[in-house]
């Protein structure tokens, strides 16, 4: 199985902070990872596909970049709608895997 | 619009059983491949199984073959999970997304394994 190594577990930030979640594989999954935000009591929202493409309708502050076993998203300047859980998922190979999660919370 | 809506959640027994649906709405269900997620409470995701288009193929989870089947009927645009012999540890909320990309979820429905 794949391994999604995510850090960091949880964050504390301001609001117009920079914010950088990483993920690394523990093999090469090219770029066949999306990155997924999640709100308390809500359903996953797919934030990037394809490592490094913007969901349609999601906000050009949030990017994806990364190849191969290493991955990043980026929150170039938070919001107070972006507090929440990210979570990276490869699906280049069974089974699918997650990472752990990261929390952003408010500083 | 894509809607995703789960049904069949609820309270059963250990080593009982419980049909999961997934009505599809909004796109051309028969196109894409379909998957369920399920989230433990104060937990992360977890991926349980997967279904090819025209149901030719479906892959699972390790932890979960034998017990898990997943399956559709695109007449109807609809997915299924069926759960036997569910333990304390199957108390999750499941959720049902769209394609190789899980771009589209569900709100999820919520199955609670207790006596």
């Amino acid at each position: 199985d794949i391994q999604m190594t995510q850090s960091p577990s949880s964050l504390s930030a301001s609001v117009g902070d920079r914010v950088t979640i990483t993920c690394r594989a523990s093999q090469g999954i090219r770029n066949d990872l999306g990155w997924y935000q999640q709100k308390p009591g809500k359903a996953p929202k797919r934030l990037i596909y394809a490592a490094s493409s913007l969901q349609s309708g999601v906000p050009s502050r949030f990017s994806g970049s990364g190849s191969g076993t290493e991955f990043t998203l980026t929150i170039s300047s938070l919001q107070p709608d972006d507090f929440a859980t990210y979570y990276c998922l490869q699906h280049n190979s069974y089974p699918r895997t997650f990472g752990q999660g990261t929390k952003v919370e408010i500083k | 619009e894509v809607q995703l809506v789960e049904s069949g959640g609820g309270l059963v027994q250990p080593g009982g059983s419980l049909r999961l649906s997934c009505a599809a709405s909004g796109f051309t269900f028969s196109t894409y491949w379909m998957s369920w997620v399920r989230q433990a409470p104060g937990k992360g995701l977890e991926w349980v199984a997967n279904i090819k288009q025209d149901g030719s193929e479906k892959n699972y989870v390790d932890s979960l073959k034998g017990r898990f089947s997943i399956s559709r009927d695109n007449a109807k645009n609809s997915l299924y999970l069926q759960m036997n012999s569910l333990t304390a540890e199957d108390t999750a909320v499941y959720y049902c997304a769209r394609s190789w990309g899980f771009d589209y979820w569900g709100q999820g429905t919520l199955v609670t394994v207790s006596s």
